[in-house]
């Protein structure tokens, strides 16, 4: 069955440190992968997807997320945490019903905190 | 524009009441999610519409119905809720069913 995992249930960065948050997937064949972010209250926002092609995928807010087959993984990055990006961070991989319908298969997220 | 609106931000009832929910986007999408997540917990599909059609219902209570009255809207009617419904409800909009899903700010819903 697919799933997906991410190991680190809380994180805390200082601002202006490095962040990599892990996300590991099981899913047979080639994965759409997704990047969300939640901040407290809110809905999930899109960082970054992957369908296909360069592994190395650009998103929003300067975030960047690395495919690796053979580790599979789609670990999120970020050179340089600002205070406004605390919030939890969700991996999602689609897994596709018959018919042609994706469902959305969610890690259960990592916490991000960061200190001043 | 990838914007998913959702009424009301926040909604108390009672375990008699009938209530309901609404989504809205004009994106042009034709699929569209309903989403239930508990507090600290990753959000749990309940319902897909694709092209205005029922696709998906994941075991949902009947407590809960969905409709799909256009391509833009969707609502979801709340009928003798639990408590244990409480949660924040989540609408999400995809270009396609295969398409990524954006997702609306969510609906804080307490049942009393």
């Amino acid at each position: 069955a697919q799933s997906v995992t991410q190991p680190d249930i809380h994180i805390t960065v200082s601002e202006g440190a490095s962040l990599e948050l892990r996300c590991n997937y099981s899913y047979g064949a080639t994965p759409y992968l997704f990047w969300y972010v939640q901040s407290p209250g809110q809905g999930l926002q899109l960082l970054l997807k992957y369908f296909s092609g360069d592994t190395l995928v650009q998103g929003i807010k300067g975030f960047e997320a690395e495919f690796k087959r053979s580790q599979s993984s789609f670990n999120l990055r970020k050179p340089s945490v600002h205070w406004s990006d605390a919030a939890e961070y969700f991996c999602a991989v689609a897994t596709t019903f018959s018919g042609g319908y994706n469902k959305l298969i969610f890690g259960a997220g990592t916490r991000l905190a960061v200190h001043p | 524009d990838t914007e998913v609106t959702q009424t009301p931000k926040h909604l108390v009832m009672g375990m008699t009441n009938k209530k309901s929910l609404k989504c809205e986007q004009h994106m042009g999408h034709r699929a569209m999610y309903w989403y239930k997540q508990k507090a600290k917990k990753p959000p749990e599909l309940m319902f897909v519409y694709s092209y205005e059609k029922l696709s998906i219902n994941e075991s949902v209570p009947s407590r809960f119905s969905p409709e799909c009255p256009n391509s833009s809207l969707l609502n979801l009617h709340l009928h003798a809720l639990q408590p244990e419904d409480s949660a924040l409800y989540l609408c999400a909009s995809s270009q396609d069913p295969r398409g990524e899903q954006y997702f609306g700010p969510g609906t804080r819903l307490t049942v009393t």
